[in-house]
């Protein structure tokens, strides 16, 4: 079984600072890793992925994640924040031994003010 | 291309009804999922269907149910409504491993 753990419940930041999602799993298998987001009253949206290869990861609006196998993390950066990523951020797994269901975090909400 | 479509948008019910929720998958996927965002429970895993078949459950009571038709669109149900079905039902489809999530349906029971 497989289960993710996200620390920050809630993050504020102000408008152009660095910020940094923290994201830890834990599985007896390996993993697929995701990053999802979602605005307010709407679905979820990929951000980014890691499936193999390069331990960093590269996805849309500007977003990167490492994968650290030894550390069993993968945390979600972004150099410089707009107001417009003001959203949940939910980080997601899944057996790489199945296509199964998706294991998500319990979400971070990124606050940006201007 | 199209995404996932999910109809209704909104959905009211009160307790002891049935609901029906529907999912249509992008094109060429047949695998679809089904999650439920409960306010206070996170995002947790209702059902798995591939080619027709239900292939995984999660942990839910037997009066969530569901079908997959032969175009790969799906329908969930939820029969005998209670007030904690309240919540965001949200489809995904996929191909592989990675799923694309819809805007979701909103089912409010009072």
């Amino acid at each position: 079984a497989q289960s993710v753990t996200q620390l920050d419940s809630q993050v504020p930041v102000f408008e152009e600072a660095p910020v940094e999602l923290r994201c830890n799993y834990s599985s007896s298998v390996s993993v697929y890793l995701f990053w999802y987001v979602q605005y307010p009253n709407q679905g979820l949206q990929l951000l980014l992925k890691y499936l193999s290869g390069s331990t960093l990861v590269k996805g849309i609006n500007g977003f990167e994640a490492e994968f650290n196998k030894s550390q069993t993390s993968f945390h979600l950066r972004k150099p410089s924040v707009h107001i417009s990523d003001t959203a949940e951020y939910f980080c997601a797994v899944i057996s790489n031994t199945g296509f199964q269901k998706l294991v998500f975090g319990t979400g971070t909400r990124l606050l940006v003010s201007p | 291309e199209a995404g996932v479509t999910q109809s209704p948008t909104h959905l009211i019910k009160t307790r002891g009804q049935q609901a029906t929720l529907r999912c249509s998958p992008i094109s060429g996927h047949t695998s679809v999922y089904w999650y439920q965002q409960a306010l206070g429970l996170g995002l947790q895993f209702l059902l798995w269907y591939d080619e027709g078949e239900e292939r995984n459950r999660g942990n839910f009571p037997p009066r969530f149910s569901g079908r997959q038709f032969p175009n790969y669109s799906s329908e969930l149900n939820v029969n005998a409504l209670e007030l904690e079905d309240s919540a965001l039902y949200l489809c995904a489809s996929s191909p592989l491993m990675e799923q694309f999530f819809g805007p979701g349906t909103r089912l409010t029971v009072l």
